[in-house]
């Protein structure tokens, strides 16, 4: 199984300041064959189902804010969120769909300083 | 707008069958180009994902290996909904449910979640 890793567990953030995500995979989620990151990134509030933020490892979700953005490749990537706004509290994930068992991340929780 | 709606038990003993529906509404089971999947998360396993099912000129399932022996995952393309069946639960399979809908591998909708408790 590919194993995520996220770090940090948890950040507190002023509102307006950046905040980043990492995230690493075990194994590379990257295909050659069409050169695409089969990672995606979520949102979670509570008591919520998970929310599709980010896919193929940088493109935004329909409707998603565009302060959030993701990054990286093969094995290492980032999401950022460039100014954060009270809503943004949450909890947030990393996942590989590259091959099955589909993994998730620990998740990182992302607080107001 | 795709939308899922899960139905099923919140208390299952132990020993017995976790069985769990997601209608969908918006697309079809059938659908060329989704997938239909089965996640679960709790405090001791985190978000868990536990096999799927599409159709691609034929019906596949893929299954998580530790739960191979105990899951099934079913459609009903008449009603448009897939299933969830887990046999001989634990207290370790005490989690929240979702199904959810991946397009191109992400998982773009998602259930309300259904909270199963395993007890006696």
């Amino acid at each position: 199984d590919i194993v995520m890793t996220q770090s940090p567990v948890s950040l507190a953030v002023s509102l307006g300041e950046r905040a980043t995500i990492n995230c690493k995979s075990s194994q590379s989620v990257l295909y050659n064959s069409n050169n695409k990151d089969y990672l995606a990134w979520y949102q979670q509030k509570p008591g919520q189902p998970p929310k599709l933020l980010i896919y193929w490892a940088s493109t935004r979700e329909s409707g998603v804010p565009d302060r959030f953005s993701g990054s990286g490749s093969e094995t290492d990537f980032t999401l950022t969120i460039s100014s954060l706004q009270a809503e943004d509290v949450a909890l947030y994930y990393c996942q590989q769909y590259s091959r099955t068992p589909f993994t998730f991340g620990p998740g990182t929780k992302v607080d107001i300083k | 707008q795709v939308q899922l709606q899960q139905s099923g038990p919140g208390l299952v003993k132990p020993s017995q069958t976790l069985s769990l529906t997601c209608a969908i509404s918006g697309d079809t089971v059938s659908s060329n180009s989704a997938a239909w999947n089965w996640i679960r998360q709790s405090p001791s396993r985190g978000l868990e994902w536990l096999g799927r099912t599409y159709y691609r000129s034929k019906w596949y399932t893929d299954y998580a290996v530790s739960l191979r022996r105990r899951i099934s995952i079913n459609t009903d393309t008449a009603k448009n909904q897939f299933s969830l069946q887990l046999n001989s639960v634990t207290p370790e399979d005490t989690a929240i449910y979702y199904c959810a809908r991946a397009l191109v591998g992400a998982f773009v909708d998602w259930g309300q979640g259904t909270l199963v408790t395993v007890s006696s």
